[in-house]
Order: C-alpha cells, then structure tokens, then sequence
C-alpha cells in the first residue's frame, strides 16, 4: 500500500529557504498515472494548495507563492520535494505532501505532516 | 483564480441527524469537486470526487451532489465518528482551491 512520509527541519529562520521531502513507499512515484501536490495548514485555518507536479514534469504552482516556490522529483530515490524561499513568520503551518490520480485529481493518499515553524 | 465559499461555517448536530453541507464556486467547475474530512491533527480524508463518488472505504451514508458552481456533501445520520471539518476543493483549473471549512460538533 503506497505510503508517503514528510522529512524536513521544524524550524527555520525567517528570510530563509524551507526544505521539505516527501519519501514514497509500497510504489513508484514514476507512473503517468499519478501526479504529487503539496498543501500547507497554518496552525488553527484552513487548507492552502502550494503546488503540484506530474510525470511529465510539468510543475503548477499558487500564483500567491509563485516566484519563491520549487517542486522536484528525484526518481532514483522516489521522492519528491519543497522549496520555499524567503519565508516569513506567517507561513508557519503544518506542511503535507499527498498523491492524486491523474483520472480523479484529487488528493487521495496524503502523509502525516510535517510542523515548519519560521521563527528567529 | 476560482473562489470557493463554504456554508455554513460551523454547525452543532446529534448523532442521527442528516447534514448538508454547501459549497459555492465563482465560476463553473463542471464536477471537478472534492470533498475532505479531517480530524485534529490528522491529515485530510478523500471522501468524495468528482462530486459525486465515492472513495473507497467511505461509508455510504455520505454522498455528494452538484455540478457548475453549487455543490452539497450530505451526511444521512451522523454518526460520532463524523464530528470533524469538512473541506471542498476544486480540481477543474489551477490554482486548486479549497473551501474554508465547515467544523461540525456536537450538540
């Protein structure tokens, strides 16, 4: 059963560059059937979509995170991963990466989370 | 950007009761709507896509209705285990958005 897993530091300083990455187990993460996303959670709010990015390699990104934001694939380890530069303080939220199926687009595997807190 | 408006934003129910749950796009979406559930601290839930099936391993006594720009997650008899935020997301276009939220609680 596919299974993913959220890594990354907990803390970061403001201004600086969040990493995160979401290990796939049980599958492969390289199947045009399938495409991964990656959606934050502020402590307390709601849900906010930070991107997606499909086999093909196509990446497709909230327009309000544009210009600071990354996603990646590195088949040979079947991860995929976060980078979101400059941080502030009021992007402290709990970070999920998840898959969705390429026929029904939604998000129907997700990991557990991981806490990013953006404190000096 | 689609906008997507949940209501109501909170609501207390009993166990047995039948809720339903709105939720309105600013533009059409077809049925390229999803629901979640998520309980605190825990991920979210794929309940419902494409507005109107169900996921596997859901219970049949939540299901979805709804196309264009008006949607409803109905839940038959709420059970004790249902008390959670409920969140819409549309999957029509980028950006993906979702909903604000509806907390259901107990009354």
């Amino acid at each position: 059963q596919l299974q993913l897993q959220e890594s990354g530091p907990g803390l970061v300083k403001p201004s600086e560059t969040v990493s995160l990455t979401c290990t796939v187990s049980g599958g492969s993460i390289s199947r045009s059937s399938y495409h991964w996303g990656w959606i934050r959670q502020p402590p307390g709010k709601g849900l906010e979509w930070i991107g997606s990015m499909y086999y093909s390699g196509s990446t497709y990104y909230n327009p309000s995170l544009k210009s600071r934001v990354t996603i990646s694939v590195d088949t040979s380890k079947n991860q995929f991963s976060l980078k979101l530069s400059s941080v502030t303080a009021a992007e402290t939220a709990v970070y999920y990466c998840a898959r969705a199926l390429a026929v029904t687009r939604a998000f129907d595997i997700w990991g557990q989370g991981t806490m990013v807190t953006v404190s000096s | 950007d689609i906008q997507l408006t949940q209501s109501p934003s909170f609501l207390s129910a009993s166990v047995g009761d039948r809720v339903t749950i709105t939720c309105r796009a600013s533009q059409g979406i077809s049925s390229y709507l999803a629901w979640y559930q998520q309980k605190p601290g825990k991920a979210p839930k794929l309940l419902i896509y494409v507005a109107s099936t169900l996921q596997s391993g859901v219970p049949s006594r939540f299901s979805g209705s709804g196309s264009g720009t008006e949607f409803t997650l109905t839940i038959s008899s709420l059970q004790p285990e249902d008390f959670a935020t409920y969140y819409c997301q549309q999957l029509n276009s980028y950006p993906r958005t979702f909903g604000g939220g509806t907390k259901v609680e107990i009354k």
